[in-house]
C-alpha cells in the first residue's frame, strides 16, 4: 500500500510561473514532512520540510503547506526555473522524525520548467 | 566536500556473486540510513544506525543483506549472492537530529548496482 502518494508522475510548466507539485498521506501518524529533489544519477538533494504543527513553511523561491485534515501537502516554486527541472518526492516521517521507520517516500513527480 | 560520500558509485557483478558498498556519512551525524531505489519508484527504507548500533530493519532486508557500522562512523552494505531483483540504486543518508519532531536526513550520490 502507497502511503504516501504523488499522483501526477510528470508535470510542465512555463519558466518564470509558478509550479505546484501535490503529495497526499494516509498515514494519521506521520507527523513531518520534507521534499527533496532529485537529478539523474543523483543522491536525492534537501528542499524543504514541514512539521505538522505548523501550515506553512517558506525557504526563498519554496514554500511548502500542509492540510492535516485533508491529509494534503504541497510544494510551491515561484518563480520557476530552468535549474528546477527535476524529480521531486515528497517523504514523510513518524514520531521523532523517521528513526524507527526510516522515511516513506512517494514515487516523485517530474518537473520541466519550458523556456 | 562535506557532504555523504558512497563508493563506488557504480558497480556491475554477475549473479551469485557478492558486494559490498561503503557510505562515509557527514562527520558530526550520528544516525545513518540505507534505502533501495529501483525505476519508477522513491526510495525505500532498509535499515538505519544510531552510532554503531543497528536499530531497524526493513522487511524489505532479506538474510542475504547484511549491513554493518563498526566505529559509528562509516557503514557498509553488503550483498550475498546476488539476485537480478537486486539491481537498484542504493542510497546512503546521515542525519543529526536537532529536536524530537524535527529530523533532517541528507543523502549520498547512491552506487548503482546492475547485477546480470
Amino acid at each position: 500500500d502507497q502511503q504516501v502518494k504523488q499522483n501526477s508522475p510528470s508535470l510542465s510548466v512555463q519558466e518564470g510561473r509558478i509550479s505546484i507539485l501535490n503529495c497526499d498521506y494516509t498515514n494519521s501518524m506521520f507527523d513531518y514532512f520534507l521534499w527533496y529533489k532529485k537529478y539523474p544519477a543523483e543522491g536525492p538533494t534537501f528542499l524543504i520540510s514541514i512539521s505538522s504543527i505548523k501550515d506553512k513553511n517558506e525557504d526563498g523561491r519554496f514554500t511548502v503547506f500542509l492540510n492535516k485534515s485533508a491529509k494534503h501537502l504541497s510544494l510551491h516554486i515561484v518563480p520557476s526555473q530552468p535549474g528546477d527541472s527535476a524529480v521531486y518526492f515528497c517523504a514523510a516521517a513518524k514520531d521523532s522524525g523517521g528513526g524507527a521507520d526510516g522515511l516513506t517516500f512517494g514515487k516523485g513527480t517530474h518537473l520541466i520548467i519550458q523556456p | 566536500d562535506t557532504g555523504v560520500s558512497q563508493n563506488p558509485r557504480h558497480k556491475i557483478t554477475k549473479r551469485g556473486q557478492n558486494v559490498t558498498f561503503r557510505c562515509d556519512p557527514i562527520s558530526e551525524h550520528n544516525r545513518l540510513y540505507w534505502y533501495r531505489q529501483t525505476l519508477g519508484q522513491g526510495p525505500e527504507f532498509l535499515t538505519y544506525f544510531q552510532n554503531e548500533a543497528q536499530l531497524e530493519k526493513s522487511r524489505l532486508l532479506s538474510d542475504r543483506f547484511s549491513a554493518e557500522r563498526p566505529k559509528g562512523s562509516f557503514s557498509t552494505l553488503e550483498i550475498q549472492r546476488t539476485e537480478q531483483g537486486d539491481s537498484a540504486m542504493y542510497l546512503c543518508a546521515s542525519s543529526l537530529p536537532s529536536t524530537w519532531r524535527e529530523e533532517t536526513q541528507y543523502f549520498g550520490p547512491g552506487t548503482r548496482l546492475l547485477v546480470l
